[in-house]
């Protein structure tokens, strides 16, 4: 079984500053793909990046960078320069790259809002 | 229209009646998921299509009822819900083989 857990309470960061957010996860399974969403408040899930268990080097897009840790079992999420349209939930995700479907696992997520 | 669609997006239902959630993808993908999030809980899978085919049904009860025509639409019926099904019902879809899924904005239902 997979399990993410999110534990941070809602997070503050002020504008234009980095902010990481923290992501654990557990699994027995050697090959499997981390990844993290936002959901603002208008609902929609929108992906942000994804780290593949093999890949060597962390994943970036833009302002966004994963920090794999595999030994450690953590995928935190860092956003750089933070803008005031970051402010929303963050969800950490998993999925086992076996058979043919795309499951994912998520967390809890967690509230970051960012302040002018 | 592009990526992922929902309608409606505002549902208040009896629980005697019966309403459907529609989901269309405009992305070209051959795979499609339903997840239910209720406030404070963590993404709940409930069903996945893959190439129109149901391949998983994640102990949902029988009062939600799948059905995805063709690989651009998926639907969930809902008949005699109670209030603890109120949440935010979401949409992916995927290409096999491809990791990510793309969600549409999901459909807030109420259930009184």
């Amino acid at each position: 079984a997979q399990k993410i857990t999110q534990t941070q309470p809602g997070m503050f960061v002020q504008e234009k500053e980095a902010v990481t957010l923290d992501c654990t996860y557990d699994t027995s399974d050697q090959s499997y793909g981390l990844f993290w969403y936002k959901q603002p408040s208008s609902g929609e899930m929108i992906f942000l990046i994804y780290q593949g268990s093999y890949d060597e080097q962390n994943a970036t897009e833009g302002r966004y960078s994963l920090n794999f840790q595999k030994a450690r079992k953590s995928a935190n999420l860092v956003i750089s320069a933070s803008q005031l349209g970051d402010s929303a939930m963050y969800f950490c995700a998993m999925r086992a790259n076996t058979g043919a479907n795309s499951k994912l696992t998520f967390g809890k997520g967690i509230t970051l809002s960012v302040r002018p | 229209e592009t990526g992922v669609t929902q309608t409606p997006r505002h549902l208040v239902m009896g629980m005697t009646n019966k309403k459907s959630l529609k989901c269309e993808q405009h992305l070209g993908h051959n795979a499609m998921y339903w997840y239910k999030q209720s406030a404070k809980k963590p993404l709940e899978l409930m069903f996945v299509y893959s190439l129109e085919e149901r391949v998983e049904n994640n102990s949902v009860p029988s009062r939600f009822s799948p059905e995805c025509p063709n690989s651009s639409h998926l639907f969930l019926h809902l008949h005699t819900l109670q209030p603890e099904d109120s949440a935010l019902y979401l949409c992916a879809s995927s290409q096999l083989g491809v990791q990510e899924q793309y969600f549409g904005p999901g459909t807030r239902l109420t259930v009184t």
